[in-house]
């Protein structure tokens, strides 16, 4: 059973950098067939894709996110990582990894999600 | 991109049927049979319902049916439980290997 993890500071202060890790375990994150994905949700609204990245690096971005945005993968640790560079109060919400079938592209297993507040 | 179209909020009682839909473009929905749909309870994740349009995943019940015509997508479920009420949110792949989401809907069993 694959099962995902969210970790990084809950706390980010404006114009900082927001850095969330995902820890795989159940299966390899050098598998193929699979993409890992960020997705995060403001309180109280909608789904936001934010990105995913191939085990080989290969990353893809939701357009709106892209210019502060970078995905990486620790393939040693079977871990990815996502960076969100000036952060600002849109930027609070809940943050969620997943994995997605890079065949169909459905996000078959979630993480239980992180809350991650920029404030000063 | 722009986020998928879906109704705000939906009802109904115990034992009808509701559906939801998502409508799209033809460089999402319209263009890829990758839509796939996802329940959400409060204070947690979304969880997979409905995957490749109408793919059910392992232990989703078969009251859930999902369906694409043009650039729209729809799940249905029947004979609703009062533990489907939650938020439905649907997803498609797109045109630039990205996924985009719907802005969810409130499903209400009243």
């Amino acid at each position: 059973q694959v099962q995902l993890q969210e970790s990084g500071p809950g706390l980010v202060r404006p114009s900082q950098t927001l850095s969330l890790t995902c820890t795989v375990s159940g299966g390899s994150i050098s598998s193929g067939n699979y993409y890992w994905s960020w997705i995060r949700q403001p309180p109280g609204k909608g789904l936001e894709w934010i990105g995913h990245i191939y085990y080989s690096g290969t990353a893809y971005y939701n357009p709106s996110l892209k210019s502060r945005v970078s995905l990486s993968v620790d393939r040693s640790k079977n871990q990815f990582s996502l960076k969100l560079t000036s952060a600002n109060a849109a930027d609070t919400a809940v943050y969620y990894c997943a994995r997605v079938i890079d065949w169909a592209f459905h996000l078959d297993y979630w993480g239980q999600g992180t809350l991650v507040t920029v404030s000063s | 991109q722009s986020a998928l179209s879906q109704p705000t909020s939906v009802s109904g009682s115990p034992g009808q049927s509701i559906t939801i839909s998502c409508s799209g473009t033809i460089s999402d929905i319209g263009g890829y049979n990758f839509v796939s749909w996802y329940l959400q309870h409060p204070g947690e994740a979304p969880k997979l319902m409905i995957y490749d349009v109408s793919k059910r995943p392992s232990g989703v019940p078969y009251r859930f049916s999902g369906s694409k015509s043009g650039n729209t997508a729809s799940l249905t479920i029947s004979g609703l439980q009062a533990e489907d009420e939650a938020e439905y949110y649907c997803s498609s792949y797109t045109s630039f290997n990205t996924l985009v989401f719907g802005g969810g809907t409130k499903l209400t069993v009243l």
